[in-house]
């Protein structure tokens, strides 16, 4: 079957750096995309992979080793707006995504 | 960038009513959108996969009768909650795929939706 693991909740210091992890196994797959949700909002693009490697963008950046079936979403010099849900999503064969339940990210002062 | 805008954002209505959400992708042409159903501190459930000019294609467990869904133009589709009960209390959110690249769903602001 189809399955994204993801940790429930995380929990940082202002200022610092977190990691997000995400497994996934699809039936194929073209890509791995990352989500911001703040509570009561829409999602929110982050990232896109579907090559090996690291993508940077500004202060967040996501990895990815399609070997692995693994992803890892990092955010630095962390903000207190950055206290969110972040969704895991991976595209199967068929362009359809399938979801993680997401990550509560608790950003502490 | 592409968006997409969700009328209304948020609806109060009695029990036994129906109600109509529209989803709408401003700039660009969608042959496909996604309606997703989220309770308070859940993930995103796929309810179903709206194509333009074709029948939903609904998930298990997804009444289609209840929620009817049409996609007449590739820029609109519309998802109808039939006889709405307390426990269709949700919010609701429309994605969109861009038909010319087929990989990034551009999500709608999201719908919430309370049924007295």
């Amino acid at each position: 079957g189809q399955n994204i693991d993801q940790p429930t909740e995380m929990t940082a210091t202002e200022g610092a750096i977190v990691q997000i992890n995400c497994t996934y196994q699809t039936s194929g797959f073209n890509g791995l995309f990352w989500y911001q949700q703040h509570a009561g909002e829409a999602p929110t693009f982050l990232s896109y992979n579907v090559l090996d490697g690291l993508e940077e963008k500004g202060r967040f950046s996501s990895f990815l080793s399609r070997s692995k079936g693994y992803s890892y979403l990092l955010l630095k010099e962390l903000q207190m707006k950055d206290s969110a849900s972040y969704l895991c999503a991976a595209m199967d064969s068929n362009y359809q995504l399938i979801w993680g339940a997401g990550t509560k990210l608790i950003i502490k002062p | 960038g592409a968006v997409v805008s969700q009328h209304p954002s948020w609806v109060i209505c009695k029990s036994g009513t129906s109600v109509k959400i529209e989803c709408r992708s401003l700039d660009f042409q969608a042959t496909t959108m996604f309606w997703y159903r989220q309770f308070p501190k859940q993930s995103l459930m796929l309810m179903a996969t709206s194509n333009e000019g074709s029948k939903a294609t609904y998930e298990q467990g997804v009444e289609k009768d209840k929620f009817l869904i049409n996609h007449a133009s590739l820029t609109l589709s519309t998802l109808t909650v039939t006889s709405a009960h307390p426990e269709d209390s949700s919010f609701y959110i429309c994605s969109a795929r861009d038909s010319g690249t087929e990989l990034e769903q551009f999500f709608g602001p999201g719908t919430r939706l309370t049924v007295l």
